[in-house]
């Protein structure tokens, strides 16, 4: 089993639909998570940082439940820019700052 | 905006010759990290650093080998270049302590023929 799981999609929506995303990680002592999006045959960007209260950026909002070790984001009124993989992270801190990445989930965006 | 750079961008290289990946960042990170990923899967750890003469394996087996002299460079290194070593190979940086996010430089496409 995977140390982060996402549904791999393909997820095509309509512009302006709302999407979410989800995705699950095993172990119970990671410290920290994050959404990265991914462009085709580019670099991981970092999209935001998930805290247990929730955060939301603009048209974005990540939640984070530890109890369930689970987590989403959600992509309102989604614009054909947003087309690209989101990536699930979850990261165990310490000296070294290990990030174990999801394999991601496609998203394409339809006009 | 990170600053992290690598450079080739793109190479493509005979089986048997040696091959070094550049990878540099101007932030001070004291934390570097080299993964390797394949058209369609996930990021895969093959080296870190911890900071200047650290160095580990990471959770990908790779033949190659890296380097941590100065704060700002890990340079990556293939003896001897094969066809199955053919990826992307994406370097990347993280700050101080508590600072967990990483930032990737823009990778370099490797192709061993």
């Amino acid at each position: 089993r995977k140390e982060v799981e996402q549904d791999p999609g393909p997820f095509n929506v309509p512009e302006g639909a709302t999407v979410a995303f989800n995705c699950t990680y095993s172990n119970s002592a990671s410290q920290s998570f994050f959404w990265y999006r991914q462009d085709c045959r580019k670099e991981p960007k970092l999209l935001m940082s998930v805290y247990s209260s929730g955060n939301e950026d603009g048209r974005f909002t990540a939640q984070l439940n530890r109890a369930s070790q689970y987590i989403s984001l959600l992509i309102r009124d989604s614009k054909l820019s947003d087309s690209a993989t989101y990536l699930c992270v979850v990261g165990y801190g310490g000296a070294t700052n290990k990030l174990i990445f999801g394999t991601g989930t496609l998203l394409a965006v339809q006009p | 905006e990170a600053d992290i750079y690598q450079t080739p961008r793109y190479l493509v290289i005979g089986t048997g010759k040696k091959i070094t990946l550049e990878c540099s960042q101007t932030m001070g990170h004291d934390k570097m990290y080299w993964y390797q990923q394949d058209p369609g899967m996930e990021l895969h750890l093959i080296h870190y650093s911890y900071g200047v003469n650290s160095t580990e394996k990471g959770d990908l087996s790779s033949e190659s080998t890296v380097s941590r002299i100065r704060t700002e460079h890990f340079p990556l290194t293939l003896e001897s270049a094969r066809p199955s070593h053919t990826s992307q190979y994406l370097c990347a940086s993280s700050g101080w302590t508590g600072a967990y996010e990483q930032y990737f430089g823009p990778g370099t496409r490797l192709t061993v023929t």
